[in-house]
């Protein structure tokens, strides 16, 4: 078990540009989630992958971000046109399961945080 | 709507003192619930979960947890608190049916030498 990667971990862009984040979930894990953490608060819910299919997005989720999980194994965040609301921590989170019901505990990583100029 | 609070935005104990953080959540049925601990630039530990059974949890790090339906509550405790635990401290909740997490606001636990 080598834990739930995320990369980068620190990402610092001007606001209008794209930013692209990776995560790298536990390899037997086969449910992914993505979370967001704004300072003082705790994380929200974004989006979550069962395999590679995405079956929830938050309404927080805007058209101007997209998740993708391709192969069921890592998943990629993409924010377009960053605007200096989004500067925050984007957590990743993995977990085993099959069925209905979040019964199985989430395994998060150690987030990318970033930063709008 | 399902919500859950964390009432204790900060806390300060000292070292060797016992700690209790609350956590109370809002929604008809039983939820999964859970506490998780933030250091600084990191990402989240689970700490302990409820899913069923014993209300009682025991968790890692010598915490200990107390799930009461009546009260909709679910607080974190620890006997006898160490300098490495200052931290932030969230309390989350799943419910059946879903797969997010519904996470307080945090707790940030500072502990005085």
């Amino acid at each position: 078990d080598t834990g739930v990667s995320q990369d980068p971990r620190h990402k610092i862009t001007k606001r209008g540009q794209n930013v692209t984040f990776r995560c790298d979930p536990i390899s037997e894990h086969n449910r992914l989630y993505w979370y967001r953490q704004t300072l003082g608060q705790g994380p929200e819910f974004l989006t979550y992958f069962q395999n590679e299919a995405q079956l929830e997005k938050s309404r927080l989720l805007s058209d101007r971000f997209s998740a993708e999980r391709p192969k069921g194994s890592f998943s990629t965040l993409e924010i377009q046109r960053t605007e200096q609301g989004d500067s925050a921590m984007y957590l990743c989170a993995s977990s085993r399961g099959s069925g209905t019901g979040g019964n199985q505990p989430q395994h998060f990583g150690d987030g990318t945080r970033l930063s709008i100029l | 709507a399902q919500s859950v609070t964390q009432p204790d935005i900060h806390i300060t104990v000292s070292e060797g003192a016992s700690l209790e953080l609350r956590c109370n959540y809002s929604y008809g049925a039983t939820p999964y619930l859970f506490w998780y601990v933030q250091s600084p630039g990191q990402g989240l530990q689970l700490l302990l979960k409820y899913f069923s059974g014993d209300t009682l949890v025991q968790g890692i790090k010598g915490f200990e947890a107390e799930f009461k339906r009546s009260q909709s509550s679910f607080n974190l405790r620890k006997p006898s608190v160490h300098w490495s635990d200052a931290a932030e401290y969230f309390c989350a909740v799943a419910f059946s049916g879903t797969y997010k997490y519904i996470f307080g606001t945090g707790t940030r636990l500072k502990v005085l030498a």
